[in-house]
């Protein structure tokens, strides 16, 4: 089964409204944790925001939070108020155990001016 | 600063030749990762290292080897062995907690692009 399930290929937002990613996980470790990071053309990936599984509230990052329904296992990007430098390819992961990182195939975000 | 650096960014191979990324970290991370993404797809890990002087096989380890013998650094060798090398190499490094849910980010390099002729 797949660790880390990220269902929309690409997504196109109107700048300045919010969008939502949406991650889905599978994991029977009680211990884990979720991120997410930017991956812009140019290749690098940068983080944005992480979510511990014991965190009882949903993790905010400025413009980024993180919606997380533990029983749903998902773990939803949001960003507010898109901006064009926002489109880029964005992954969902998740760390089992200290250094077992799972990735998913990324969605590719498009914000139009 | 601290960070991951990647060397070269571009790389270009003859079938049958071995070649070797370079990945040097200054985070002071005991962790250090290899993955390779392919267009449109997801990082599928490589081989990852804990500590000095040891590295376990990922997903994809096949036709690539490793060695850890500083902790600021971990090179992937690409040998003639792995059928389908094109592909874009992304390097990582994290802190490696002794136990909890921290957080442990991933750091990663700016990749290196691999291309067979």
């Amino acid at each position: 089964a797949q660790k880390i399930t990220q269902t929309q290929p690409g997504m196109f937002v109107q700048e300045k409204e919010a969008v939502t990613l949406d991650c889905t996980y599978d994991t029977s470790d009680p211990s884990y944790g979720l991120f997410w990071y930017k991956q812009p053309s140019s290749g690098e990936m940068i983080f944005l925001i992480y979510q511990g599984s014991y965190d009882q509230q949903n993790a905010t990052e400025g413009r980024y939070s993180l919606n997380f329904q533990k029983a749903r296992k998902s773990a939803n990007l949001v960003i507010s108020a898109s901006q064009l430098g926002d489109s880029a390819m964005y992954f969902c992961a998740m760390r089992e155990g200290l250094n077992k990182f799972y990735f998913g195939s990324g969605t590719k975000l498009n914000v139009k001016p | 600063d601290g960070g991951i650096t990647q060397s070269p960014k571009y790389l270009f191979r003859k079938e049958g030749q071995n070649v070797t990324l370079s990945c040097e970290q200054n985070l002071n991370h005991d962790a250090m990762y290899w993955y390779r993404q392919d267009p449109g797809q997801g990082l599928r890990l490589i081989y990852y290292s804990q500590i000095v002087n040891d590295f376990q096989k990922g997903d994809i380890a096949e036709g690539y080897s490793v060695s850890r013998e500083k902790k600021e650094s971990f090179p992937l060798t690409v040998t003639s062995a792995q059928k389908n090398p094109t592909a874009f190499y992304l390097c990582a490094s994290s802190l490696r907690l002794a136990g909890g849910p921290g957080a442990n980010v991933l750091t990663f390099g700016a990749g290196s692009r691999l291309t067979v002729l």
